[in-house]
């Protein structure tokens, strides 16, 4: 079945560690991001990538990074320069923007990510 | 400042209750408003887009309305399976989806 799988599930991390979650979908979209969820807040846009090697920064990029080697990858580093960085994290894709604009959000079923 | 607000925050309805959620959005040139259901500890599943003022999509028991200023979430007969978090966006431009903070429902049996 074509959809986002994103791992770990649930992770958890010292303070000063760098990690990764990963994200890989097999739907063929050119267009993928990294959301945060907070509790209360809506989701907050981490790094979007519209094109394999090539990415931006969205709302909150800072204390995290990306890279975009494959069309089918997009995995996130949270670094230890992410001050707060327990959040549940969302990975999604949509297919190419043309037309009416942007199309739906497909989202993986998230990270929770845990500072000890 | 682009901004997408919710409400209410929060909804507990009886089974059958219908009822109605609310996305106001002050999205410059709006792209599109979508509605996603999210399950606790799930990703957001996709549910609608509309495009323009005037357009309305149904599935199942529910049937999503826009205007513009703002979107309506409509729930007939609910029942208890309906009960998660309901998350309206809005995008501007190619890849800018502002997201409200979501309505919470609870269908009691």
């Amino acid at each position: 079945d074509g959809g986002i799988t994103q791992s770990p599930k649930y992770l958890f991390r010292k303070e000063g560690q760098n990690v990764t979650l990963s994200c890989e979908q097999n739907l063929n979209h050119d267009a993928m991001y990294w959301y945060r969820q907070d509790p209360g807040q809506g989701l907050r846009l981490i790094y979007y990538s519209q094109i394999v090697n090539d990415f931006q920064k969205g709302d909150i990029a800072e204390g995290y990074s990306v890279s975009r080697e494959k069309k089918e990858s997009f995995p996130l580093t949270v670094t230890s320069a992410q001050k707060n960085p327990t959040a549940f994290y969302l990975c999604a894709s949509s297919p190419s923007h043309s037309g009416r604009g942007g199309g739906e959000l497909f989202f993986g079923e998230g990270s929770r990510l845990t500072v000890l | 400042e682009d901004q997408v607000t919710q409400s209410p925050e929060a909804l507990r309805l009886q089974e059958g209750e219908s009822s109605s959620l609310n996305c106001s959005y002050t999205v410059s040139g709006l792209r599109g408003l979508f509605w996603y259901r999210q399950d606790p500890g799930k990703g957001p599943e996709f549910l609608f887009t509309l495009y323009s003022a005037g357009e309305e999509k149904e599935k199942e028991r529910l049937k999503a309305t826009l205007t513009k200023k703002e979107s309506f979430l409509h729930i007939t007969a609910p029942k208890p399976e309906d009960s998660a978090t309901y998350l309206c966006a809005g995008l501007r431009g190619t890849y800018k989806y502002i997201f409200g903070t979501g309505t919470r429902l609870k269908v009691l049996a």
